[in-house]
């Protein structure tokens, strides 16, 4: 059965302590996975997507590599403006394809 | 650009009654989505659209319908609520294609009494 599984449920940072969260996968081939951001009260906020083992993104303080089993997001000399709600997606290649298996999310507190 | 709008942002509704979460975006995007989103649990798919007159069901459907009649508006019914569709509910459109980026919007928070 396809599924995600983030880890750690929950993150608690001092502002400037780097760390990464884990997505990881098993799916019967990778279409692509996708990270996004979600603040309290708000949907969820694109970050990036990521098609095969080896690739890598960068965003400001993000980034986030790929794996043949997982994905790391890893956060270098986070800020409090960091803190929400990290969910990792992905998208199989067989059976449906319109179907995206979200994760759970990483709950991520920065604290200055 | 107001991106992705839902309304009502929060109802509460009686077991039995019926009502429709609005969803419309301003982006010209071809695909539209519903998902809901549980404590614990991650994002499941109701219903999806990939243009106006088309929609297809996601992975939760039972007890939900659309409609697809604008590129712009992609409204979710509820008929019949229940306490099990007690949920955050979330509109969401993509341009490429099913499932690429897509841009959600703030979502409605329903409680089914």
């Amino acid at each position: 059965e396809d599924q995600v599984t983030q880890s750690p449920e929950a993150l608690r940072l001092q502002e400037g302590e780097s760390s990464s969260l884990n997505c990881s996968y098993t799916v019967s081939g990778l279409r692509g996975l996708f990270w996004y951001r979600q603040d309290p009260g708000k949907g969820p906020e694109f970050l990036f997507t990521l098609y095969s083992a080896g690739e890598e993104k960068e965003k400001e303080r993000l980034k986030a590599t790929l794996t043949k089993k997982e994905s790391f997001l890893h956060i270098t000399a986070p800020k409090p403006e960091d803190s929400a709600t990290y969910l990792c997606a992905v998208q199989a290649s067989g059976g449906a394809t319109n179907k995206l298996i979200f994760g759970t999310g990483t709950l991520l507190a920065v604290q200055p | 650009n107001a991106g992705v709008t839902q309304t009502p942002k929060f109802r509460i509704l009686k077991i039995g009654q019926s009502m429709t979460l609005q969803c419309t975006q301003d982006m010209n995007h071809n695909y539209m989505y519903w998902y809901r989103q549980d404590p614990g649990m991650g994002l499941k798919l109701i219903y999806y659209s990939v243009g106006a007159g088309i929609t297809d069901k996601g992975e939760v459907p039972n007890g939900y319908n659309v409609s697809r009649s604008t590129t712009e508006d992609f409204p979710l019914r509820l008929e019949l609520a229940a306490p099990s569709q007690t949920s955050v509910y979330f509109c969401a459109s993509s341009y490429w294609g099913l499932n690429t980026e897509a841009f959600f919007g703030q979502g409605t928070r329903l409680t089914v009494v």
